[in-house]
């Protein structure tokens, strides 16, 4: 079976740094995936790491440790708007199914 | 584009009912998804196509979900009869397995209540 875990929520002030963990157990693993969801809305992708290392898009970066069962999402120079539900997502084996988080409420404050 | 398109927005419904929900992906995605999210259970994938073909199923809760890919640029999930416990919302997403493949770009969802 598939289980992740990551915290259900996170407070960060505007222009902080904060960092969104999550670990996995799969019996496939092939890469690790984050999604963004404003309330309301779609998940919009925003990253995705299938080998060992940081992977850097403009404010966002994502983090796997495949030894580890460990990534996570850093997002520099908090916005207001980013406030919203992050998910990591695994991929398992070389199919296309994904196994979502709980997700993880980041809640930005002025 | 215009991205995932998802027909209905909101739907309500009353317990026993046939729901028809329907989704357009991108033009030129091999893969379609459905997913369904709620509070307790989170994003579950629930069934998947590649080409038309249905290559998953397994997240199919039971048998009064049905879903169907009549060809390239139309889906649709069914539930018949509804029951309460089957209000959430519904995504479809869709993707290509060329590229950056690993995305999955989600439509809007169809929010489903069942009374």
């Amino acid at each position: 079976g598939q289980s992740l875990e990551q915290p259900s929520e996170v407070t960060a002030v505007e222009g902080a740094i904060v960092q969104i963990n999550c670990t996995y157990q799969t019996s496939g693993f092939y890469g690790l995936s984050w999604y963004q969801q404003h309330d309301g809305g779609a998940p919009t992708f925003l990253s995705y790491n299938a080998l060992d290392g940081l992977e850097e898009t403009g404010r966002f970066s994502s983090f796997l440790s495949r030894s580890d069962s460990y990534g996570y999402l850093l997002l520099q120079e908090l916005q207001m708007k980013d406030s919203a539900s992050y998910f990591c997502a695994v991929r398992e084996g070389n199919f296309n199914k994904f196994y979502f988080g709980s997700g993880t409420k980041l809640n930005v404050k002025p | 584009d215009a991205g995932v398109i998802q027909s209905p927005r909101h739907e309500v419904t009353e317990m026993g009912q046939e729901v028809t929900l329907r989704c357009k992906p991108i033009s030129g995605h091999d893969y379609l998804f459905w997913y369904r999210q709620t509070m307790m259970r989170g994003l579950e994938l629930l069934i998947y196509f590649n080409n038309n073909v249905p290559i998953d199923d397994s997240g199919m809760p039971e048998d009064r979900f049905s879903a169907k890919m009549p060809n390239a640029s139309f889906s649709t999930l069914k539930i018949q009869p509804s029951e309460p416990r089957d209000s959430a919302v519904y995504f479809c997403a869709s993707r290509t397995s060329g590229g950056a493949g690993e995305t999955q770009y989600f439509g809007p969802g169809t929010r489903l209540l069942v009374l």
